[in-house]
């Protein structure tokens, strides 16, 4: 049972472009969400996040929308560049919960076309 | 500041052998928590630990085991490996339980 699911599994946009990736959970217990990019032969890097008790957080280019009562959330990238490509993983966090676990999606990978 | 480290980057092991891996947590983190990442797959929590306690477990069979160390760092210990086991193993520390966990670069495990 996927509780955070990421339904693209790729998305290819042209430099200078906006990138939307998405991202729903099941858990309605989940109340912190993160975005992780990963190239290969990384670990996975911190991107951004935002608590439940909000439905917006940006930094640079970055934006991260939250609509709770849709269990969606969505990573906005503007303006999109080359390096900006690599797989994008949502992850949710219970934050009363006995541990701090993150839940990932499957991710999706992002093509950035020069 | 050294960020997360993870050691060794690859191996290999036959199935029924035993593996570790270690991973150096970042300076001022007292938390380490282990994920596995199979192939196409994000990765699944095995477990965490904070200040060398177990602070919960994923759904991992008890072959997957783990220490933390007075210094923070910690060890992932497969026993009785299964070609199932084969994956990315990733290490995140985070500098209290509620903080943002930040990742090593991993160790790709092959089981043959």
């Amino acid at each position: 049972d996927q509780q955070v699911k990421q339904n693209s599994p790729s998305l290819s946009v042209q430099e200078g472009r906006i990138s939307i990736l998405n991202c729903d959970y099941t858990n309605s217990m989940f109340d912190y969400f993160l975005w992780y990019k990963k190239y290969p032969a990384e670990g996975p890097t911190f991107l951004i996040s935002i608590s439940s008790i909000k439905d917006k957080n940006e930094d640079g280019r970055f934006t991260v929308f939250l609509n709770k009562s849709a269990k969606h959330l969505s990573l906005h990238i503007v303006p999109s560049q080359p390096g900006d490509s690599a797989v994008y993983f949502c992850a949710a966090v219970r934050s009363g919960g006995s541990n701090y676990k993150l839940t990932f999606g499957k991710g999706t990978l992002l093509t950035v076309n020069p | 500041e050294t960020g997360v480290t993870q050691s060794p980057t690859h191996l290999i092991k036959t199935r029924g052998q035993q593996v570790t891996l270690r991973c150096s947590s970042q300076s001022g983190h007292n938390t380490v928590s282990w994920y596995q990442q199979a192939l196409g797959q994000g990765p699944q929590f095995i477990f965490q630990y904070y200040r060398e306690e177990e602070n919960g477990r994923g759904n991992f069979p008890p072959r997957f085991s783990g220490l933390q160390f007075p210094n923070y760092s910690s060890e992932l210990n497969v026993n009785a490996l299964e070609l199932d086991d084969s994956a990315l193993y990733l290490c995140a520390s985070s500098r209290s339980l509620t903080d943002t966990q930040y990742f090593g670069p991993g160790t790709r495990l092959t089981v043959l």
